[in-house]
């Protein structure tokens, strides 16, 4: 099946430092990427969608200045957490379809210190 | 409401037992429906999709009721390894995918 490589699979930064996360579609072309954020023991929370060539639509209550998304080709769609807090302290994890199935990256584990 | 809700769980259950999940959405509109699994700090993995008319892959089977925008998950003799998360997804026009809140089950020996 299609596979999502998600970069890195966990980091640790200082408070205030900004972290970059990518989401790379390995065989096959998303020009639609997700992304999500998951707190302990809650759900999976759609934070954005990221479109190739254009601007990510987020999701209400979602800082578009603070979780900056670029999707600059078919493959590669990058979350950036500018300006880290300990509250931004989550699983994030994206998602591109193929056909009716989503496909997730390994997720990446963020802990701001 | 949210989109998406789903049993709170967790369902506890021995191994050989028969449990089933329920989980209802409010976008009449929502086009696909599909059961995840998510293990514990794992990412979710495709389980099954769920069709109208029902569907059933080993022990597993989904069904789907759009008058009543319900969803069904039904694990017949269940395994210790059938212990995870279980996420009930839908999805609209334009890929928009939204998950619910996942039911935890315990599977023991």
């Amino acid at each position: 099946g299609a596979v999502v490589s998600q970069h890195p699979s966990w980091v640790i930064c200082k408070s205030g430092t900004s972290v970059k996360i990518e989401c790379r579609s390995l065989d096959f072309q998303a020009t639609t990427m997700f992304w999500y954020r998951q707190f302990p023991k809650q759900s999976l929370m759609l934070m954005a969608t990221s479109n190739e060539g254009s601007k990510a639509t987020y999701e209400q209550g979602v800082e578009k200045d603070k979780f900056l998304i670029n999707h600059a080709s078919l493959t590669l769609s990058t979350l950036t957490v500018t300006s880290a807090h300990p509250e931004d302290s989550s699983f994030y994890i994206c998602s591109a379809r193929e056909g009716r199935e989503a496909f997730f990256g390994q997720g990446t584990r963020l802990t701001v210190v | 409401r949210k989109e998406v809700e789903q049993d709170p769980g967790p369902f506890n259950v021995p191994e050989g037992a028969t449990v089933a999940f329920n989980c209802t959405y409010s976008n009449s509109a929502s086009q696909s429906f599909f059961w995840y699994r998510q293990d514990c700090r794992k990412e979710p993995k495709l389980l099954m999709s769920v069709y109208s008319s029902g569907n059933e892959d080993g022990r597993f089977t989904a069904q789907l009721n759009r008058a009543s925008q319900y969803i069904s998950l039904l694990i017949r003799d269940s395994k210790l390894s059938d212990s995870a998360t279980y996420l009930c997804v839908v999805s609209s026009g334009g890929f928009k995918t939204i998950f619910g809140a996942g039911t935890r089950l315990f599977v023991k020996a």
